[in-house]
């Protein structure tokens, strides 16, 4: 069964204190990656895919790395605005499967 | 170009009763998906929808049930509503074709009394 599992569940930072967020998966054969932020009482909005180890892509602050067993999600110099819960999700390399997400980690940056 | 739309955004219903919601997907997307979030349990996956077929569905009673038109609008309906079906209600929709984006509307959320 594919799983992915988020860590930490929640994180405080300080205005410009970096960190990373790590989401770790098993899945039969991976087919994409996907980190999505959701602010409260709204829709994920899509960050980055992933397809295969070693491959990072950037936006503004963040930055998303995969290996064959987990993500991280960079957040260099954190501003308040980015505060929000980031979602992970993995989709198989099998037929027309769904994305099966983490819990989340919420995400709380302090001026 | 405009987003996934999902009507309505808030609705509260009854226990017993029965609702419909609606969700029109990013134009020129065939494949639309259902999730249900809630916090206890995070994004679960319901069905998806690709050219008016039912591709994939998730382990959900028949009481969730979808339908996909032929402009690639879809609903879903939950029939005799419980407490526990109270929940953010998400639309997402893709091209359909593999490793496509799948993007997100805003959700229903639907609150059962």
């Amino acid at each position: 069964e594919d799983q992915v599992t988020q860590s930490p569940e929640a994180l405080r930072l300080q205005e410009g204190e970096s960190s990373s967020l790590n989401c770790s998966y098993t899945v039969s054969g991976l087919r994409g990656l996907f980190w999505y932020r959701q602010d409260p009482g709204k829709g994920p909005e899509f960050l980055f895919t992933l397809y295969s180890a070693g491959e990072e892509k950037e936006k503004e602050r963040l930055k998303a790395t995969l290996t064959k067993k987990e993500s991280f999600l960079h957040i260099t110099a954190p501003k308040p605005e980015d505060s929000a819960t980031y979602l992970c999700a993995v989709q198989a390399n099998s037929g027309n499967t769904p994305l099966v997400f983490g819990k989340g980690t919420r995400l709380s940056v302090i001026a | 170009k405009a987003g996934v739309t999902q009507t309505p955004r808030y609705l509260i219903k009854t226990r017993g009763q029965q609702v419909t919601l609606s969700c029109s997907p990013i134009s020129g997307h065939r494949s639309v998906s259902w999730y249900q979030q809630t916090p206890g349990q995070g994004l679960q996956f319901l069905f998806e929808y690709f050219s008016e077929t039912q591709r994939n569905k998730g382990n959900f009673p028949g009481r969730f049930s979808g339908r996909q038109f032929s402009n690639s609008r879809s609903e879903m309906n939950v029939s005799t509503l419980e407490l526990g079906d109270s929940a953010l209600y998400l639309c997402a929709s893709s091209s359909g074709r593999a490793q496509d984006t799948i993007y997100f509307g805003e959700g229903s959320w639907l609150t059962v009394v």
